[in-house]
């Protein structure tokens, strides 16, 4: 099935440092959501956007849904040993309850 | 929050035996329950989408006699993995939404299965 395209596939970064991904995609979507997937852990939704041009944050993270609709970025500001984990984008059309996950993005804080 | 609890965690079982896996929806009612499949560092791919009183729809290329799926409230549903094979092997990941699916999808903690 589709899948959404993430940028960078993974990253190594210091405490303290901000994190930059995005998720892009060939077709537009309604709603875009990003997730956290910690090891042997379902995934848990950090923000949900659901207007173009949207930006919302929850604490440090901020997420924009882009004007196009075809793409979505994550900010995360000042990361700590927590932040660490896979980042999961997903698309969701209007009317359509599936949801279509991205890549992936795998977060590693070197100490 | 809503949660979604899965039973079991994990399980180990011999290639050719059928295996239940069970999602429920602790503190809401799930008219719509999604069953997801996710191999080692891969993304999760969604294998059927289940709404409570009917048959499941199921994303193409999965085998719908293989990966039974049933929904029969509003606060549980069983997927059974029939004649499991190693290559079955995988985390499988449920996630309920109220409201006809058009809710947040709320996901479960997953079951690793493992089979020899």
């Amino acid at each position: 099935g589709q899948q959404l395209n993430q940028s960078p596939q993974s990253m190594f970064i210091q405490e303290g440092e901000d994190v930059s991904m995005n998720c892009t995609s060939s077709s537009i979507f309604n709603t875009w959501l990003w997730y956290k997937q910690e090891p042997g852990e379902g995934p848990v939704l950090l923000i949900a956007l659901y207007k173009a041009g949207e930006l919302t944050s929850n604490g440090r993270l901020t997420a924009q849904f882009g004007i196009t609709r075809k793409d979505s970025f994550l900010n995360i500001s000042a990361s700590i040993p927590s932040d660490v984990g896979i980042y999961f984008c997903a698309g969701q059309l209007a009317g359509n309850e599936k949801l279509t996950f991205g890549t992936g993005t795998r977060l590693t804080i070197i100490p | 929050g809503a949660v979604v609890s899965q039973h079991p965690s994990w399980v180990i079982c011999k290639s050719g035996t059928s295996v239940k896996i069970e999602c429920r929806s602790l503190d809401f009612q799930a008219t719509t329950m999604f069953w997801y499949r996710q191999f080692p560092k891969q993304s999760l791919m969604l294998m059927a989408t289940s709404n409570e009183g009917s048959k499941a729809t199921y994303e193409q290329g999965v085998e719908k006699d293989k990966f039974l799926i049933n929904h029969a409230s509003l606060t549980l549903s069983t997927l059974t993995v029939t004649s499991a094979h190693p290559e079955d092997s995988s985390f499988y990941i449920c996630s309920a939404a109220g409201q006809g699916g058009q809710e947040t999808q709320y996901f479960g903690p997953g079951t690793r299965l493992l089979v020899l």
